[in-house]
């Protein structure tokens, strides 16, 4: 099991243009979650999706959209980014009804 | 803010000692979590404590939780060089109905061989 893949490991963009993240597990996690990491800060939650079909809003949302493509995916898109998305990004996932979260290795993007 | 509050930030230690982390929280809770973090990767989720328990044993890693005082920590004994990484807290947000989780800000451990 290859657990929580995410591509691109790191990315540059110049402000404005657009890109998209993507996360896969192979472990037929319900539950998906985005989080965004900066200097100094614990994790901040970005968008998750509780099944395939449905995803919310977390605590940092603005600037960002989502796709539950399918169980196996769940992709984050910056539509158009800004210096303040400079960030290590993280996938999670969670099987139903067990607390534990499994990271992916994280994408770390630089937005110049 | 339900946010957990690791303490100390930063913690450097030698090889053989024990290392003590800190987590305080805010709001009533019905587990927290601690994962770890090595350089450059994601987090591995390390043990999880109810509410109902004061202390949990995995390995070399022990649990407290003070439901009373709010707060947590996180003892590892016997440390190794690669224990080296940062260790963050994790309580449920919202009641923990979705499983979403409110990290802290995590300390930083060293620890030289």
């Amino acid at each position: 099991n290859a657990g929580v893949t995410q591509t691109p490991k790191f990315q540059v963009l110049k402000t404005g243009q657009s890109m998209t993240l993507q996360c896969a597990q192979d472990m037929n996690h319900n539950s998906m979650y985005w989080y965004r990491q900066d200097p100094g800060m614990g994790l901040r939650l970005i968008y998750y999706s509780a099944s395939e079909g449905t995803t919310d809003k977390g605590e940092v949302p603005n600037g960002y959209n989502v796709s539950r493509l399918n169980k196996r995916e769940f992709s984050l898109r910056l539509e158009s980014a800004a210096p303040s998305q400079t960030s290590v990004y993280f996938c999670a996932s969670r099987e139903t009804g067990a607390p534990a979260q499994f990271f992916g290795p994280g994408t770390r993007l630089t937005v110049l | 803010s339900q946010q957990g509050e690791e303490d100390p930030q930063a913690l450097s230690i030698q090889e053989g000692e024990n290392a003590t982390m800190n987590c305080s929280y805010k709001t009533s809770i019905n587990n927290l979590q601690w994962y770890r973090q090595n350089s450059g990767r994601g987090l591995v989720h390390l043990i999880l404590i109810r509410s109902n328990e004061r202390e949990k044993h995995s390995g070399r890693l022990r649990v407290t939780l003070d439901t009373s005082k709010k707060s947590s920590s996180l003892l590892i004994t016997a440390s190794r060089a690669a224990d080296t990484a940062s260790y963050f807290c994790a309580i449920p947000f919202d009641g923990g109905s979705q499983g979403n989780l409110i990290f802290g800000k995590g300390t930083k451990l060293s620890v030289k061989p």
